[in-house]
């Protein structure tokens, strides 16, 4: 099976720097993907590494080491709007091709 | 990307009663999934739904409970079968696009069911 550990809370302030770390265990792991969900709202895709490195878009950025079953997940300049939960999420050879085990999620909240 | 319609968005429902939640996909796609998801916690995995044959479910759910029909390329249903309060959560449909996986799924905006 697949397990994965993250923070459970993360308090920042606006304009600040926030890293969300996720370790993981599986085997024959593919990659690594992020996701964002506001309250009563759906998950929503961010990012997705299968190869170690850092992956930016805009204000986010991913990062993974497959040698050491870790990533995280980079927000810059964050704003309130980023206030919401965030996933990691494995895909891993157990499962079928596009089957996901998330994380427990990371509750952000952002101050102003 | 994919808009994906599920109904009812939220229920009440009574102890020892069954629902059926629909996923309505605005394109045809291979697999859809339906995930759990108890308020403040992760989301699980029931089954993948697959088109044309049984569904595949997870370890700790059985089609008994959570029979899931799939009748074409852009719908499906879950039913929570004989519903007690645990099962109050919010169930997710989702789809992945396309041949390849880039790691995204795409989400409705879910059921959430409460059991009294």
């Amino acid at each position: 099976g697949q397990s994965l550990e993250q923070p459970s809370e993360v308090t920042a302030v606006e304009g600040a720097i926030v890293q969300i770390n996720c370790t993981y265990q599986t085997s024959g792991f593919y990659g690594l993907s992020w996701y964002q969900q506001h309250d009563g709202g759906a998950p929503t895709f961010l990012s997705y590494n299968a190869l170690d490195g850092l992956e930016e878009t805009g204000r986010f950025s991913s990062f993974l080491s497959r040698s050491d079953s870790y990533g995280y997940l980079l927000l810059q300049e964050l704003q309130m709007k980023d206030s919401a939960s965030y996933f990691c999420a494995v895909r891993a050879r157990s499962g079928s091709a596009r089957q996901l085990t998330f994380g427990s999620g990371t509750q952000l909240t952002v101050l102003p | 990307s994919a808009v994906i319609s599920q109904k009812p968005s939220r229920d009440i429902c009574q102890r020892g009663t069954s629902l059926t939640i629909q996923c309505q996909v605005d394109s045809q796609v291979t697999m859809m999934f339906w995930y759990r998801q108890q308020p403040g916690q992760s989301l699980t995995l029931i089954a993948t739904a697959n088109q044309g044959s049984e569904a595949t479910y997870e370890s700790g759910f059985v089609i008994d409970k959570f029979p899931i029909s799939r009748p074409n390329l852009t719908f499906s249903t879950l039913t929570v079968s004989n519903m007690s309060p645990e099962d109050s959560s919010i169930y997710l449909c989702s789809v992945a696009l396309g041949t390849g996986f880039t790691g995204e799924l795409f989400f409705g905006e879910g059921s959430r069911l409460t059991v009294l």
